[in-house]
């Protein structure tokens, strides 16, 4: 069955420095997509990164990365150079085709990040 | 701006009454979703349409019904027989078949008083 897998419920990271979310995800079909959401606590859910199963090099957007290692099925997403507006929720989700989840995407339960000052 | 919009932001209801939660797109997507989050969770699919006039039930349906009469509604009642309501409701739509693009509506909070 389709899972996504996030280890952390919640993180601290000094303004500045960078940081990595930790997601790992299960599926049997090979074209399948993988997402990283911000939520912050106004409810909103803010896309930031996206990486398909096909992609030969991981993603990037700006600050955020996506560190894509297919063969252990772990895609962590990296914020660099870290800023007290990304404090918030980050959700990991995935999308695929032909597998169980029918292009509906499915969630991790997020981890909670708190950026100090 | 095309987008999804989401009404109300807070909603409060009465034990025993059906509500209905709106949701509008103007972005010609497809695919439409009702999604729900509880505190400190993620979130969960209630119901999806792929297109006008079905749907289909996703993780969690039951106390919930939805409509797709139009291509840029997707209205979801919460029904009496919903047992435990509170929660955060967001609406999401997608274009077509692929597995990119979502859109995220801002949300409703749904209380039970």
């Amino acid at each position: 069955a389709q899972k996504i897998t996030q280890t952390q419920p919640g993180m601290f990271v000094q303004e500045k420095e960078a940081v990595t979310l930790d997601c790992t995800y299960d599926t049997s079909d090979p074209s399948y997509g993988l997402f990283w959401y911000k939520q912050p606590s106004s409810g909103e859910m803010i896309f930031l990164i996206y990486q398909g199963s096909y992609d030969q090099q991981n993603a990037t957007e700006g600050r955020y990365s996506l560190n894509f290692q297919k063969a252990r099925k772990s895609a962590n997403l990296v914020i660099s150079a870290s800023q007290l507006g990304d404090s918030a929720m980050y959700f990991c989700a995935m999308s695929d085709l032909y597998g169980g989840s029918q292009g509906n995407l499915i969630f991790g339960k997020g981890t909670k990040l708190s950026v100090k000052p | 701006d095309g987008g999804i919009t989401q009404s109300p932001k807070y909603l409060f209801r009465k034990e025993g009454q059906n509500v209905t939660l709106s949701c509008e797109q103007n972005l010609n997507h497809d695919a439409m979703y009702w999604y729900r989050q509880d505190p400190g969770q993620g979130l969960r699919l209630i119901y999806y349409s792929q297109i006008v006039n079905d749907f289909q039930k996703g993780d969690i349906a039951e106390g919930y019904s939805v409509s797709r009469e139009k291509k840029e509604s997707f209205p979801l009642t919460v029904t009496s027989a919903q047992k435990n309501p509170t929660a955060f409701y967001l609406c999401a739509s997608k274009p077509g078949q692929g597995n990119y693009g979502y859109t995220f509506g801002s949300g409703t909070r749904l209380t039970v008083v």
